[in-house]
């Protein structure tokens, strides 16, 4: 099996763009689609990102989701950061059984 | 659209069944559109996959858990149930019942949660 790992906290300022990285420790991170998950304080988890790099409707597009082969990640982005955007994002992926991998999560701060 | 609501007590004792149940509201559970899925979430900690069950009834778990875990559909009340066995303290958790994609394999729609503790 293998394991997704995100940075445990990051923080930035209103206004500017923020990115958060999920590493796959083995296999290949374009083998299986990647999903990211915002949740706020007290709720329960949403979708910003699916398949990689699609947006849900009612997402701002100031959200966006990429992977690259290379660094064996995936990232998510997000511009003109605001005060609502402070939650934690958790990455997700699934192995050849159909098992759900989620990464540790990462506590986003926007200060 | 999708909408889960979740049901189930929020206290458990040691060594007994927890039991949550999920009621669907704008699909079928058996369209086949959907992986009817478990997710928990310990207190302070990240999301964990519990496990799901298909329309056909098929089932997949997470290996640590699967000899505790029965997920199980009513399809005549368009609802899907979780039971863990044998329960401790380490199952102390938030647990959410998720409608996950069956072409993406990523979860569209997530339950409100039930805070689920288990103590004597």
């Amino acid at each position: 099996n293998f394991m997704l790992t995100q940075p445990h906290s990051v923080s930035e300022s209103p206004g500017k763009t923020q990115t958060i990285s999920c590493t796959r420790s083995s296999g290949s991170i374009a083998s299986h689609f990647v999903h990211w998950y915002q949740q706020r304080p007290g709720s329960a988890p949403t979708t910003v990102i699916y398949e990689d790099n699609k947006r849900p409707s009612g997402v701002p597009d100031r959200f966006s989701g990429s992977i690259d082969s290379s660094s064996n990640s995936a990232s998510l982005t997000i511009s003109g950061l605001r005060t609502e955007d402070e939650a934690d994002y958790y990455c997700q992926s699934y192995d050849n059984n159909n098992h759900g991998v989620f990464g540790g999560g990462t506590k986003l701060t926007v200060l | 659209q999708v909408q889960l609501q979740q049901s189930g007590p929020g206290l458990v004792r040691p060594s007994e069944t927890l039991s949550l149940t999920c009621t669907v509201s704008g699909v079928s559970i058996s369209s086949g559109r959907y992986y009817w899925s478990w997710i928990r979430q310990p207190p302070g900690k990240g999301l964990e996959w519990i496990g799901y069950i298909y329309y056909t009834g098929s089932t997949n778990y997470k290996p640590f858990l699967k000899s505790r875990v029965t997920i199980s559909a009513d399809t005549s009340k368009n609802q899907f149930s979780l039971n863990l066995s044998s329960v401790t303290a380490a199952d102390t958790a938030v647990y959410y019942c998720a409608s996950t994609n069956y072409y993406y394999y990523g979860v569209d729609v997530w339950g409100q949660g039930t805070t689920v503790i288990v103590s004597s």
